[in-house]
């Protein structure tokens, strides 16, 4: 399979615990994205990497949040803290390099769902 | 920021029936995207559209970029069971270099009686 993987697909935890969340893009995609979904929405993008940087971040990414890529390929989004309105599926993308294939066409993984008691 | 809306939020029709919706924004966008997201999976691209008044087609699915370049749409032909779903519109922004996250729309559900 040479989709996105998302590890794990489902994780609950206790309100104040610590969670990560692991992505691996199709490998020969340089850029990587985070988005959260809640019901009944769409996904909210939080943030993306290009290559090991991270280039831009939203404001839903508080300071309690935080992604890293730290070899370029795999990237790790973990939460401190957690709150129950952290609960939602948080999404990876990735993308191929810029100027080959057809412009912002983010292939998905499956998603983790969070779940926050 | 900007945003998108959908209509309409959902959809019960009958197997062999034509769908459409839509999707309008306040702002413009330069490329418009509709993704299919299946329960318990990420979104899956189904047709992108990179001109004003561009008519595009994917088997079934027709989608069309709207000429003031601030609404698009997306009909399927003769329905199936599989196309039971969520169809998002979505779009990157105008800056930032084309690179930055997409905009989601909140989405159609379709939902299809055999």
């Amino acid at each position: 399979d040479t989709g996105v993987s998302q590890n794990p697909r489902h994780k609950i935890t206790k309100r104040g615990q610590n969670v990560t969340f692991r992505c691996d893009p199709i490998s020969e995609h340089n850029r990587l994205y985070w988005y959260r979904q809640t019901l009944g929405q769409g996904p909210e993008f939080l943030t993306y990497f290009q290559n090991e940087a991270q280039l831009e971040k939203s404001r839903l990414l508080s300071d309690r949040f935080s992604a890293e890529r730290p070899k370029g390929s795999f990237s790790t989004l973990e939460i401190q803290r957690t709150e129950q309105g952290d609960s939602a599926m948080y999404l990876c993308a990735s993308t191929t390099p810029p100027g080959q294939g057809s412009y912002n066409e983010q292939f998905f993984g499956p998603g983790t769902r969070l779940t926050v008691l | 920021g900007q945003q998108l809306n959908q209509s309409p939020q959902s959809m019960f029709i009958q197997e062999g029936e034509d769908v459409s919706m839509n999707c309008t924004s306040s702002s413009i966008f330069n490329t418009w995207l509709w993704y299919k997201q299946d329960p318990g999976e990420g979104p899956v691209l189904l047709i992108a559209l990179y001109k004003a008044g561009e008519l595009t087609s994917n088997g079934r699915l027709t989608a069309q970029f709207g000429i003031t370049r601030k609404d698009s749409f997306l009909n399927i032909s003769a329905s199936i069971p599989s196309d039971v779903g969520i169809y998002f519109c979505a779009g990157p922004p105008l800056t930032g270099g084309g690179a930055d996250g997409l905009t989601f729309g909140k989405g159609t559900h379709l939902i299809i009686q055999p």
